[in-house]
């Protein structure tokens, strides 16, 4: 079974460049959320979408950053226009819907941004 | 949100069994502890998650104590491949979703 995947794996993008990340699920997987580790700082949450509907965006930071998942499959996460603090690792998880009290998420490989 | 405290980082050789502490004092009654492994340019990877009293699986187990502000991850025997940053996480129920909060984890260092 294919894991999560995640392109590019490296962006290179000067500031106020637009730069598209995209997410593939494990198929069949209904959750997926988007976090990110900015240089030095700690992993952090940024949304949940369950299928296609945003759950919870609560960890966006501005609206710099705008996400979708249209048709329920695949995401993307657009950053426009990019700052030099949004540098970091992007990472994506998906989960089977197992209820509120499992915490199993599988993670892809991440996008490294850099923002110059 | 529970905060978790655990070491930055541990040495230990191969062959040998690692334990884990993590400190969740302000833990909640709903929720879970989860244990995280991450590689050098990999995601996190999900190893083992518990509620109370002992888990075991393949990879290691997780002992939480009848107050549950701690808990224990120990992986058995180690190798060099074991070598990989140890997230403890407590579960951040939200309204709808299962959102990880991790923290600063600790760095396991296996020598040869």
């Amino acid at each position: 079974e294919a894991g999560v995947t995640q392109f590019p794996s490296h962006s290179v993008i000067e500031k106020g460049q637009t730069v598209t990340l995209r997410c593939d699920p494990i198929s069949g997987h209904d959750n997926l959320y988007w976090y990110r580790r900015v240089m030095g700082k700690e992993i952090k949450f940024l949304l949940h979408f369950v299928k296609e509907s945003k759950q919870d965006e609560s960890g966006m930071p501005n609206n710099r950053f705008l996400a979708e998942r249209t048709g329920g499959t695949y995401s993307t996460l657009k950053v426009q226009p990019a700052e030099l603090e949004d540098s970091g690792v992007y990472f994506c998880a998906s989960s089977q819907d197992r209820g509120r009290e499992s915490y199993e998420q599988y993670f892809g490989p991440g996008t490294r941004l850099t923002v110059t | 949100l529970a905060k978790t405290t655990q070491p930055i980082s541990m040495d230990s050789y191969e062959g040998q069994e690692v334990n884990i502490t993590c400190s969740h004092n302000n833990i909640a009654t709903n929720d879970y502890i989860t244990w995280y492994q991450q590689f050098p340019s990999q995601g996190p990877r999900f190893i083992i998650q518990g509620y109370k009293t002992k888990v075991t699986n393949e990879v290691a187990s997780l002992f939480i104590p009848a107050d549950r502000k701690s808990s224990t991850l120990s992986l058995p025997r180690v190798s060099l491949s074991d070598t990989a940053v140890y997230y403890c996480l407590v579960g951040a129920t939200h309204n709808a979703g299962n959102m990880l909060t991790f923290g600063g984890g600790t760095r396991l260092m296996v020598k040869p």
